[in-house]
């Protein structure tokens, strides 16, 4: 599975949008992309994930480059609950592709 | 939406002693499901993979025989950390793939197992 690169930590004031960047150079045609949350002991928390085109749900929007070797997740409006360290995984859509977990980024929503 | 039920959420136990973690996935079938240890600060690392009806794949350096895992139906998998020792204190979470190919849902994790050894 292809490996992915994400800041350690970010800021975002509440009420403002986040833009969670991820970069995954080596991703293959059949991996998708994957983003997770993990607040403080908790289990990760399923957020959005798509393969090329850009998808958006009720909780977060995820843009994906062309090249497919960057995307961005977007949290439109940040709220403080949101804080929380936020994984960018990438894998394949196999009946036994796993999430690799890298470091993650960590959010800090600010008031 | 799919959920993923792990019990015990935490446990303490002593030093040499077993402890079994169960997750169960409750409203779907789960052909795979995973194990993850997380150690404080630090980010999850895949222990092993389950997959029913047969053995555990486990990562490499994950020691099978200290960490038992058993598939043995579409809604149940267990972790056994045997002989238990305080290195082994970490928070335990289990995963399980929804819809294996579908592009619903993807992975949906447990809350986790906080366990200590003392």
């Amino acid at each position: 599975d292809a490996k992915t690169t994400q800041p350690p930590s970010m800021d975002c004031a509440e009420g403002r949008a986040a833009n969670l960047p991820c970069n995954h150079s080596t991703i293959s045609g059949n991996e998708y992309v994957y983003w997770y949350r993990q607040i403080h002991s908790q289990g990760p928390q399923y957020i959005i994930h798509g393969l090329k085109n850009n998808e958006t749900n009720e909780m977060a929007s995820l843009i994906i480059t062309e090249d497919r070797k960057s995307s961005t997740l977007i949290l439109p409006h940040a709220t403080l609950r949101d804080t929380a360290v936020y994984y960018c995984i990438v894998s394949s859509s196999g009946n036994t592709g796993k999430l690799i977990f890298g470091q993650g980024t960590t959010l800090q929503v600010k008031p | 939406g799919a959920v993923v039920s792990q019990h015990p959420s935490w446990v303490i136990c002593k030093s040499g002693t077993s402890v079994k973690i169960e997750c169960r996935s409750l409203d779907f079938q789960a052909t795979t499901m995973f194990w993850y240890r997380q150690f404080p600060k630090q980010s999850l690392m895949l222990m092993a993979t389950s997959n029913e009806g047969s053995k555990a794949t486990y990562e490499q350096g994950v020691e099978k025989d200290k960490f038992l895992i058993n598939h043995a139906s579409l809604t149940l998998s267990t972790l056994t950390v045997t002989s238990a020792h305080p290195e082994d204190s970490s928070f335990y979470i289990c995963s399980a793939r929804v819809r294996p190919g579908s592009f619903d849902y993807g992975y949906t994790f447990g809350s986790g197992t906080r366990l200590t050894v003392v």
